[in-house]
């Protein structure tokens, strides 16, 4: 059963584009929703995160807009860069969990 | 960057061999994590440990098994490698509270 599902599964864009990837959750007891993003040959990294206190948080180009009562929650990647290209992965925890649950990502590729 | 080591980087074995993946942090975190990551499947949870000699089963712990008897090591120990464990494997930690993992460079293993 995949408690958080990502689409799409593969993304392009143009550069200077905006880049939208979705996630729905269904347990209600998720509380943190961390972004990660990863680069070809690394390990994944954090990239945002919100708690369901808040509707939206931004970090330069990067946000996160979340909805409570639909239970889904999206990274916005304004003015998308070819740097950018990577996967992405959303991801839920529980209060007091220390075991996430990942989405199965997105390949994110910002044609120049 | 989280002090993450992980040895091999890389590593081609064959069917029946046994392999042992090693992780080793210097951030003194009480959580760590093996995942493996494999196309579609995203980031999947082999095996988890909540302190020294405290470990617990992911979602995909059939033919792994792990280790933790420092709490800066966390060996994966595949005890007769098959092809379908052809993967890259990640290890992580948690720093601090449950908000945030760190993840290692990764391991890429290659069962013939």
């Amino acid at each position: 059963q995949q408690q958080v599902k990502q689409s799409p599964q593969s993304l392009i864009v143009q550069k200077g584009g905006i880049s939208i990837i979705n996630c729905a959750y269904e347990n209600t007891a998720f509380d943190y929703f961390p972004w990660y993003q990863q680069f070809p040959g690394k390990g994944p990294a954090l990239l945002i995160a919100i708690r369901p206190d808040v509707s939206e948080k931004k970090e330069g180009r990067f946000t996160i807009s979340f909805n409570k009562s639909a239970k889904q929650f999206s990274l916005h990647i304004m003015d998308s860069q070819p740097g950018d290209s990577a996967t992405y992965f959303c991801a839920a925890l529980k209060g007091g969990s220390y075991i996430p649950t990942f989405g199965r990502g997105t390949s994110l590729i910002v044609h120049p | 960057d989280a002090g993450i080591t992980q040895s091999p980087r890389h590593k081609v074995t064959e069917t029946g061999t046994p392999v042992t993946l090693r992780c080793h942090q210097t951030e003194n975190h009480r959580y760590m994590y093996w995942y493996r990551q494999d196309p579609g499947h995203g980031l999947r949870l082999i095996h988890y440990s909540y302190g020294v000699k405290d470990t617990d089963k992911g979602e995909v712990s059939d033919g792994y098994s792990v280790s933790r008897s420092k709490t800066e090591d966390f060996l994966l120990t595949l005890e007769s490698a098959t092809s379908s464990q052809t993967s890259v494997y990640f290890c992580a930690i948690t720093g601090g509270g449950q908000d945030t993992q760190y993840f290692g460079p990764g391991t890429r293993l290659t069962v013939l």
